[in-house]
């Protein structure tokens, strides 16, 4: 019921090309989703995220893409670019109080020129 | 300095030896985290403090002993690690765990290695 399940575990995609990474989850009192970017010697650093009460939030190239009914949550990434190569962490919550956010276990997204 | 900062960056431990990981953050937060992370594994919240009171020990072994002397800084003391405690340390502070761990502001990582 806690845990976040993320595929896929690694992905390749050409310069300009649409990366999609899928994330889905149980618990239905989960109520903020963001998606966390890492960079390899950095920490996670929270890149988007989403609430349940809207179906897709867009910043500049990166949509989240929320389907309640079905507990899925996506990434997308429009015209990736080799600088966007970096780890993709989604994760999930219920907000408000003294709870722990729960990670999936991260893609590994590699965007070759 | 900004944000929040750790050290050492790197660090290669026998089994017998004592070390110190260190944290600080330069946020204002009042709440401060230390999480493991493995390869192809979630990240792990281990322990977190609010207000310098610790509220969560997620079952961690006792050769992981946090301290917390105030909201800005954050120590986990390792003695007698095993070869699987190798995994990157990240520390993450947030204004105040009563809110939430929506705000989350990780640190670098310390890549831990014990031979």
């Amino acid at each position: 019921q806690q845990q976040v399940k993320q595929s896929p575990q690694s992905l390749i995609v050409q310069k300009g090309g649409i990366s999609i990474i899928n994330c889905a989850y149980e618990n239905t009192a989960f109520d903020y989703f963001p998606w966390y970017q890492q960079f390899p010697g950095k920490g996670p650093a929270l890149l988007i995220a989403i609430r349940p009460d809207v179906s897709e939030k867009k910043e500049g190239r990166f949509t989240i893409s929320f389907n309640k009914s079905a507990k899925q949550f996506s990434l997308h990434i429009m015209d990736s670019q080799p600088g966007d190569s970096a780890t993709y962490f989604c994760a999930a919550i219920n907000s408000g109080g003294y709870n722990k956010l729960i990670f999936g276990a991260g893609t590994r997204l590699a965007v070759h020129p | 300095e900004t944000g929040v900062t750790q050290t050492p960056r790197h660090l290669v431990m026998g089994m017998t030896n004592k070390k110190s990981l260190k944290c600080e953050q330069h946020l204002g937060h009042n709440a401060m985290y230390w999480y493991k992370q493995s390869a192809k594994k979630p990240l792990e919240l281990m322990f977190v403090y609010n207000f310098k009171e610790q509220t969560e020990n997620n079952s961690v072994p006792s050769r992981f002993s946090p301290e917390c002397p105030n909201s800005s800084h954050l120590f986990l003391h390792l003695h007698t690690l095993q070869p699987e405690d190798s995994a990157l340390y990240l520390c993450a502070s947030s204004p105040d765990r009563g809110q939430g761990d929506e705000k989350l502001f990780f640190g670098s990582g310390t890549q831990l290695s014990v031979l």
